[in-house]
């Protein structure tokens, strides 16, 4: 079966680093997304990858190792605002997306 | 308006009532889609359309009904729902189905059946 596996909540200090793992399991591989999405509010796109490495945009990146099945995001300089949950899809063979169940991020003061 | 807008944001109904959830894309896009987001579960995909055309149907009860009269609306019609059917359900749109651009969400239906 095919299957996205990502932490289900973890907590931050605000200014710090977080780094948010997802790892996959699929039939074929044709890019990963992140996705974030505040507590009653819609998803809203913040990555795609489809090349091994990392892809830098502004205080969020993204990084893809598709030999290991593996990516992460990464968010610096933690702000509250950041306080929300992130989403890992994959798009397998038949550019049908699996989603991950998404990782709760707190952010403290 | 812009982007992906969903009414109603909140429903709560009887399991014999009849209600419709609707959703509207501004965006020109020509796929559209039902996601159905429960409590720490991943996004399960109900339906797509593109081009008006229903091509996914993902195994969904017979209790929801999709209907997708142009590229810009889609309903989703609700009938004897069961309390297992409380959900959040999402919209989205995308520029055309199955490609690897982005998914336009709208701020989802809260659904609650009593």
């Amino acid at each position: 079966g095919q299957n996205i596996d990502q932490p289900t909540e973890m907590t931050a200090t605000e200014g710090a680093i977080v780094q948010i793992n997802c790892t996959y399991q699929t039939s074929g591989f044709n890019g990963l997304f992140w996705y974030q999405q505040h507590a009653g509010e819609a998803p809203t796109f913040l990555s795609y990858n489809v090349l091994d490495g990392l892809e830098e945009k502004g205080r969020f990146s993204s990084f893809l190792s598709r030999s290991k099945g593996y990516s992460y995001l990464l968010l610096k300089e933690l702000q509250m605002k950041d306080s929300a949950s992130y989403l890992c899809a994959v798009m397998d063979s038949n550019y049908q997306l699996i989603w991950g169940a998404g990782t709760k991020l707190i952010i403290k003061p | 308006e812009t982007g992906v807008t969903q009414t109603p944001r909140h429903l709560v109904m009887g399991m014999t009532n009849k209600k419709s959830l609707k959703c509207e894309q501004h965006l020109g896009h020509n796929a559209m889609y039902w996601y159905k987001q429960s409590a720490k579960k991943p996004l399960e995909l109900m339906f797509v359309y593109n081009f008006k055309e229903q091509t996914e149907n993902n195994s969904v009860p017979s209790r929801f009904s999709p209907e997708c009269p142009n590229s810009s609306h889609l309903f989703l019609h609700l009938h004897t729902l069961q309390p297992e059917d409380s959900a959040l359900y999402l919209c989205a749109s995308s520029q055309d189905e199955g490609g690897t651009g982005e998914l336009f969400f709208g701020e989802g239906s809260r659904l609650t059946v009593l």
